[in-house]
């Protein structure tokens, strides 16, 4: 089946490391995209990437990095510079930047 | 840049009831897309809307485009314990990315 995983969907760290999540996809799309969502709130651009090795910095990359190697993979990596990183995080894809975007099951990170 | 106001932040119904989530933009909306996201979850996609004026019906739910590609609106009548969730709109401004309304979260009173 076609689709886009996120992995783990839990993950607990202590503060100061670094942790890296998971976003793989086989819908063969071009674009992906990492999204924070904090409680009762929307949905917040972290980095995306229109084609492999390239992505650019969404509107709250500080303290995030993002890697695009492969076409099928876009890992973020929550740096200890984020200064609250317990949220939950959604990998996305589409076909094209503006089009129906498929999204991953996401992963509650909590750090303590 | 693009902005996409959404209201409102939640809305409060009775089972039985119709909801209604609007968003607005001050400036020409490209494409609509309409996600849904039940507790929990992850955001679904709806729906997408691109003509001017253009409504589309899925059973109980229809969505609109204003005339003006300003504004879009999704009702749903009669609401069910399913439809418990956030509905976001999504503009399609942009070639890269799509620009986020901050959600409505539909509540079913007890």
């Amino acid at each position: 089946d076609g689709g886009i995983t996120q992995s783990p969907k839990y993950l607990f760290r202590k503060e100061g490391q670094n942790v890296t999540l998971s976003c793989e996809q086989n819908l063969n799309h071009d674009a992906m995209y990492w999204y924070r969502q904090d409680p009762g709130q929307g949905l917040r651009l972290i980095y995306y990437s229109q084609i492999v090795n390239d992505f650019q910095k969404g509107d709250i990359a500080e303290g995030y990095s993002v890697s695009r190697e492969k076409k099928e993979s876009f890992p973020l990596t929550v740096t200890s510079a984020q200064k609250n990183p317990t949220a939950f995080y959604l990998c996305a894809s589409s076909s094209q930047g503006n089009t129906e975007a498929f999204f991953g099951q996401g992963t509650r990170l909590t750090v303590v | 840049g693009q902005q996409v106001m959404q209201i409102p932040q939640y809305q409060h119904v009775q089972e039985g009831e119709d909801f209604t989530t609007y968003c607005n933009s001050s400036t020409t909306l490209s494409n609509i897309q309409w996600y849904k996201q039940r507790p929990g979850g992850h955001p679904v996609f709806l729906i997408q809307l691109v003509k001017s004026g253009e409504v589309k019906k899925q059973k109980r739910l229809t969505f609109q485009f204003g005339e003006a590609k300003k504004n879009s609106s999704l009702h749903i009548t009669a609401t069910q314990t399913t439809d418990v969730g956030t509905y976001f709109c999504a503009d399609g401004y942009s070639n890269y990315q799509l620009i986020w309304g901050a959600g409505t979260k539909l509540i079913i009173k007890p």
